[in-house]
């Protein structure tokens, strides 16, 4: 069946501009989570959603970053105003039920966003 | 707070050999514990989980993972490596109930396999 997708894939921007990555979770998969892998920190995660419930955005590195889902399905990261240290690869990963489930996390293949 | 050590960068195999990638966890109350690997330009693809039960657990592709509460650690295995296993392997646990059960990473072993 289809994973998780997200698109682009690669995104090169200049700095200092607005950037849009978007994730496509496994369908009926009610949680959808943001990560961000780099050489310096690893893989961080970003911001999380469950259901129609308020997002836990306890991740998120600056007020530049924000996300939205909408209809429960479709997630858009937005990074605003990008910055050179904004480099990194963003991973979607969608699970059953989140907090409530002992199901693994399954991962795209990430949008890898270089900030020249 | 919840945290994954894997304490070697890269592990250096002979195919046919057998391999351990080794993690340790600290967590308050019980681990959810869990093994990704990530082929390049690719994302974490998940090995195999222990949540309760068999402290031995069996997963993807003759993977294996033994959970030791005592030493708070939850190595890797796999009797006999391929090249193919060549890969960035990820340890991760799961954080606490109240935050959504995001994961938490170790910093990620790169294991090398060898003909």
């Amino acid at each position: 069946g289809a994973g998780v997708s997200q698109s682009p894939s690669n995104k090169v921007t200049e700095k200092g501009k607005d950037v849009e990555l978007r994730c496509d979770p496994i369908s009926g998969h009610t949680a959808l989570y943001w990560y961000r892998q780099s050489l310096g920190q690893g893989l961080e995660f970003l911001i999380y959603f469950q259901g129609n419930s308020a997002p836990d955005k306890s991740g998120l590195p600056s007020d530049r970053f924000s996300a939205e889902r909408t209809g429960g399905s479709v997630s858009t990261l937005t990074i605003q105003r990008t910055q050179q240290e904004d480099s990194a690869v963003y991973l979607c990963a969608s699970s059953p039920r989140g907090q409530l489930s002992n199901q693994p996390q399954h991962f795209g293949d990430g949008t890898r966003l270089s900030i020249l | 707070a919840q945290s994954v050590a894997q304490p070697e960068d890269q592990v250096n195999v002979a195919e046919g050999n057998p391999l351990t990638v080794k993690c340790t966890y600290s967590v308050s109350g019980n681990p959810y514990l869990f093994w990704y690997v990530q082929y390049p330009n690719r994302g974490l693809q998940f090995l195999l989980k222990y949540i309760t039960g068999d402290n031995l657990v069996k997963g993807s592709y003759g993977f294996e993972a033994e959970f030791n509460k005592s030493q708070t650690s939850f190595h890797l295995k796999k009797p006999s490596a391929l090249v193919s296993d060549s890969a960035l392997y990820f340890c991760a646990v799961r954080g606490p109930y109240n935050q959504g059960g995001k994961l938490i990473f170790g910093q990620g072993t790169e294991l090398s396999v060898k003909p």
